[in-house]
Parts: C-alpha cells; structure tokens; sequence
C-alpha cells in the first residue's frame, strides 16, 4: 500500500528557511504520478504549494514561487520541501501528498510546523 | 485564482439525516471538481473525483453531482462516523485551490 510520512522540525524561526522531507513507501516516485505539497493553515485553509513530478519537473504556487523549492532523492525514495524567509504566517499543517490525474489520493499524516521567535 | 465558496460553513445534523454541501466556483471548471473528507486530527481523504465518480473504499451514502460551477456532495442517511470537515477542491486549472471547507457536527 501507498504510504507518505512527513518529518521536519517543528519549530522554526522567522527569516529562516524551513525543510520538510515526505518518504514515500510502497511506490516509486520516480514510476508515475505527481509528489505534492499542501498546507492547512489554523483556521483549516488549504493551499497547493507545488510539486515534482515523476520525471523530475517542478511546478509551483504563483503565490510562493520566490521563495519555494521542491526537490528529491531517488535512492531514498524521498522528497523534499525547502521554503526560505518565512513569517509567523507560514505556520501550518504540511502535507504531502501524490496526486493522480487531478485529484490527491494518498496524503501523509501531516507535520505541523510553528515560526516563532 | 479559481475562487470556491462552500456552504454552509457548519451544518448541524442527527444521525440519519440526508444532507447536502454545496460548493461553488468563481468561473467554470467542468467537471475538475474533487470532495475530500478529514476528521479531526486527521489527514484529508478522498471521497468523490470528477464531480460524481466514486472512490473505492468509500460507502456508497456518499455522492456528487454538478457540473460548470455548481456542485453539491450529498450524504445520504448521517453516520457517526461522517462528521467532521468536508473540503472541495478544483483542477481545472492552476494554481489547483480548495473551498474553505464546510464542518458537518452533531446536532
């Protein structure tokens, strides 16, 4: 069965750069599909971050663009999320998770990241 | 930005009720319209694809129906087990957004 765990620091400071890493088991990310990352804000708001795709291309939110890169390890079987110079405001549930066609199928259980001082 | 509203933003219902959320978007997206249902504490979950197609897994209480900008997620007869939040989300075209999601509680 498809499954993704997220890790990643859980507290990070303003102005920092934040990295999450998904493992994925149970599935190639470099066979098919979409390696996503998504946000749950407090409050419940969810946003598309972006994604690597199976071949290696990268799409991201407009809204993050500047400041957003998601990368992979093959061997590991393992992706990444790096957001830099972030703001009280970049503290969220992150998840990651596949997307099939054009809907997300398997999510990860989500690591919530706090910025603070 | 494709804009989605959902209403209501909570419902309060009794186990047994048929109930309906709505979704809606601020253009017209087809059918590229995905229902995702999370419980607390835990990570979303898919229940309906393209509007109306089920999801394996899923009861069949669960339905969609919609198309262009006016979509509905209908669960007929409340379990227990079916509240918490509902979620729509759009693929029409990028970036891919959700709707603020709507709170299904016990009355």
């Amino acid at each position: 069965d498809v499954q993704l765990q997220e890790s990643g620091p859980g507290l990070v400071k303003p102005s920092q750069s934040l990295s999450l890493t998904c493992t994925v088991t149970g599935y190639s990310i470099t066979s098919d599909y979409a390696w996503n990352w998504i946000r749950q804000f407090p409050g419940n708001k969810l946003e598309w971050m972006g994604y690597i795709s199976y071949s290696g291309s990268t799409s991201y939110n407009p809204s993050l663009k500047s400041r957003i890169s998601i990368t992979r390890d093959t061997s590991k079987n393992q992706f990444f999320l790096q957001l830099n110079s972030v703001t009280t405001e970049d503290t969220a549930t992150y998840y990651c998770a596949r997307r099939a066609d054009y809907y997300f199928d398997y999510w990860g259980q989500g690591t919530t990241l706090t910025v603070s001082s | 930005d494709i804009v989605l509203t959902q209403s209501p933003a909570t419902l309060s219902v009794t186990p047994g009720d048929r109930v309906s959320l709505s979704c809606r978007a601020s253009q017209s997206i087809s059918n590229y319209l995905h229902w995702y249902q999370q419980k607390s504490h835990e990570s979303p979950r898919l229940l309906i694809k393209y509007a109306s197609q089920s999801i394996s897994g899923i009861p069949s209480r669960f339905s969609g129906s919609g198309s262009g900008t006016d979509f509905t997620l209908s669960i007929n007869s409340v379990e227990t087990e079916d509240f918490g939040m509902y979620f729509c989300q759009q693929s029409n075209s990028w970036p891919y957004t959700f709707g603020g999601g709507t709170k299904l509680e016990i009355k």
